[in-house]
């Protein structure tokens, strides 16, 4: 247990749908980092939360949306699905000298 | 984002040492090197970081090149279970909040029994 936790684990749902995926931070980490893997390509950075703020933000689509909440447990919400939406995403918490942790990721299959 | 190079894949032998290396020649004096592993279908996971001085870890050793243009992540002896994709990030310091962390291709490692 990498102390981040990502529910759920998978999900299969139809395109135009829209999804919730959560992440829980590890313990006294105040970031929250979601990162999409398609099938055979690289991590793509999403979107960075610190202490509630939205911190920096990379590729993320306009259909994408997320926040992070007081508990710090953040959430991201993706709607109008496609079928190219498929993939591995995984969230990272990060605190002050205590580096980077993933979780294990929510696998999204858009049918 | 300072970007990084490494080779696309290497091999080696099970309990033989494996030399890793990542090119940084864009590295500011801020600049943490970090390395990530990959298992499949799994997250990220840590091996190690520095900043200036060689580390070691339970997991592996890193030197980092005097001039700090290139690093090498050492595992000392190879197992079935090192196999995964081996991702160096640069990431700068800052003092609250956090850098994200930026993913390059990384390197596929394979090892043979």
């Amino acid at each position: 247990d990498s102390g981040v936790t990502q529910t759920p684990k998978h999900l299969i749902t139809a395109t135009g749908q829209r999804v919730t995926l959560r992440c829980s931070p590890r313990s006294g980490d105040l970031s929250v980092y979601w990162y999409q893997q398609s099938l055979d390509q690289g991590l793509q950075f999403l979107i960075q939360y610190y202490n509630g703020e939205e911190r920096a933000k990379g590729n993320i689509l306009e259909r994408f949306s997320a926040q992070q909440f007081p508990d710090l447990h953040s959430e991201l919400n993706l709607s109008s699905l496609e079928l190219g939406d498929s993939a591995l995403y995984f969230c990272a918490s990060s605190g002050q000298s205590r580096g980077y942790t993933f979780g294990s990721g929510t696998r999204l299959t858009v049918v | 984002d300072a970007k990084t190079t490494q080779p696309n894949s290497m091999e080696s032998n099970e309990e033989e040492p494996v030399h890793l290396p990542c090119n940084h020649s864009t590295i500011s004096g801020t600049d943490y090197i970090h390395w990530y592993r990959q298992l499949p279908s799994q997250g990220p996971e840590y091996v190690i970081h520095g900043l200036t001085s060689n580390v070691n870890n339970r997991m592996a050793s890193l030197a980092i090149a005097e001039d700090r243009k290139s690093s090498t992540l050492i595992l000392h002896r190879a197992t079935l279970r090192d196999a995964a994709v081996y991702y160096c990030i640069l990431t700068p310091f800052i003092i609250q909040g956090a850098q994200k962390l930026v993913f390059g291709q990384g390197t596929r490692l394979t090892i043979n029994p």
